[in-house]
């Protein structure tokens, strides 16, 4: 079946510019997650769903990181007034509830 | 601070050998591992876990080795071929905490030398 998407794959946004990020995560599953991962560096996390309910958002760097999932299945990852130090790429996990993650292919964001 | 750490960023291999990659955890609080294999401009992919009950979980070409005491597993592939070329990625999670994030280590590079 089809695995998790990520939308857009690669971002350029000027320094200052909001952007957002999708992720479809696999039918049926639960959790979902965001990671951020730079350049040289294991994904790190940045928050987590069950359902519609944001559990944990201990990760996000800052109060320019917003994430939602209204309906328990598309998120969006939405960041405010980018920044350089915001250059990652960004990457999704669904998962039935305590279960393997399986990661979509993320989006990379350059932020000029 | 880093809580798992893979110390040893690139590894070559010649085809058919074993490689072994490792990984050192600090927090005693993790009790489930995961290996993940990335290719370059794709997503982590799943390879093998351990539950902190068992100290070896064997999957085909793929077994992981988990050491309580000293904080370590190991992940080895045997015979190794081309395609395990990647960067590997150790994860740990506190589950009995409920709490479902994966903390990553740095990524190993492997090389597998035709």
């Amino acid at each position: 079946g089809a695995g998790v998407s990520q939308s857009p794959r690669y971002k350029v946004a000027k320094r200052g510019q909001d952007v957002a990020l999708r992720c479809d995560p696999i039918s049926g599953h639960v959790s979902l997650f965001w990671y951020q991962q730079a350049l040289g560096q294991g994904p790190e996390f940045l928050t987590y769903f069950q359902n519609e309910a944001q559990l944990d958002k201990s990760g996000l760097p800052s109060d320019r990181f917003f994430a939602e999932r209204p309906e328990g299945s598309v998120s969006t990852l939405k960041i405010q007034r980018t920044q350089q130090e915001d250059s990652a790429v960004y990457l999704c996990a669904s998962t039935v509830v305590s279960d393997t993650q399986y990661f979509g292919p993320g989006t990379r964001l350059t932020v000029l | 601070d880093q809580q798992v750490k893979q110390n040893s960023p690139s590894l070559s291999v010649q085809e058919g050998r074993i490689s072994i990659l490792n990984c050192d955890y600090t927090n005693s609080m993790f009790d489930y591992f995961l290996w993940y294999k990335k290719y370059p401009a794709e997503g982590p992919t799943f390879l093998i876990s351990i539950s902190s009950i068992k100290d070896k979980n064997e999957d085909g070409r793929f077994t992981v080795f988990l050491n309580k005491s000293a904080k370590h597993l190991s992940l080895h592939i045997v015979p190794s071929q081309p395609g395990d070329s990647a960067v590997y990625f150790c994860a740990a999670k506190a589950s009995d905490f409920g709490n479902e994030k994966l903390t990553f280590g740095t990524g190993t590079r492997l090389t597998i030398i035709p």
